[in-house]
């Protein structure tokens, strides 16, 4: 099994829909991440977590909220889907305590958005 | 602005040639570099990376090359098989950042038979 798993895999829905993608890790780690994937712009980051009661917006926080509701929970909702949200959606887990700086990211397998 | 920045989309070698990525940034603030592979419908994996205070890193097939007053690093793979065909991220950190990692844009390896 995964140690970080992301659901849905792929969804598509409508302009205006409320969409949530859900990530659950099992790697025990304290900060979790959202990034998006888009053609030519490689993955930006769109909030981070770096424990249950600190959530930080990261280079495109717009029309994204999330929710941090366990250790090991970290969702990410559109609350009103536009095409342009249409992309490849990563979550990704660090351990705080591991290895200073390094900044090494564990990635889910990734969601697939369409926004029609 | 994008502070990662790789110029080359893809790249094509032979297998057992050596493979060159190349990663350029503009944040002199940056202290740790990374790479990650990604294979399609997966997500990144992380191969290698290298602190600021160095300027190579080896690990088996793979060395990273940092050049700090050009704010360029580059992956080597040596000699290329086959199974290094995929996307190849680099990504950098700083402290000050928080260590969050801003990716460049991935350059597409394929390593031909």
């Amino acid at each position: 099994d995964a140690d970080v798993t992301q659901t849905p895999r792929n969804r598509i829905t409508k302009t205006g829909k409320r969409i949530m993608l859900e990530c659950s890790q099992t790697k025990g780690h304290d900060r979790m991440y959202w990034y998006r994937q888009d053609p030519g712009l490689g993955l930006r980051l769109i909030y981070y977590s770096f424990d249950v009661k600190d959530i930080n917006k990261g280079e495109i926080s717009d029309g994204y909220s999330v929710s941090r509701q366990a250790q090991a929970k970290f969702s990410l909702s559109l609350e009103s889907a536009i095409p342009n949200q249409t992309a490849l959606y990563f979550c990704a887990t660090s351990d705080l305590g591991g290895t200073p700086n390094t900044g090494e990211l564990f990635f889910g397998e990734g969601s697939r958005l369409t926004v029609l | 602005d994008q502070q990662v920045k790789q110029n080359s989309p893809s790249l094509s070698v032979q297998e057992g040639r050596i493979s060159i990525l190349n990663c350029d940034y503009t944040n002199s603030m940056f202290d740790y570099f990374l790479w990650y592979k990604k294979y399609p419908a997966e997500g990144p994996t992380f191969l290698i990376s290298i602190s600021s205070i160095k300027d190579k890193n080896e690990d088996g097939r793979f060395t990273v090359f940092l050049n700090k007053s050009a704010k360029h690093l580059s992956l080597h793979i040596v000699p290329s098989q086959p199974g290094d065909s995929a996307v190849y991220f680099c990504a950098a950190s700083s402290i000050t950042g928080a260590n969050n990692l801003f990716f460049g844009t991935g350059t597409r390896l394929t390593v031909i038979p």
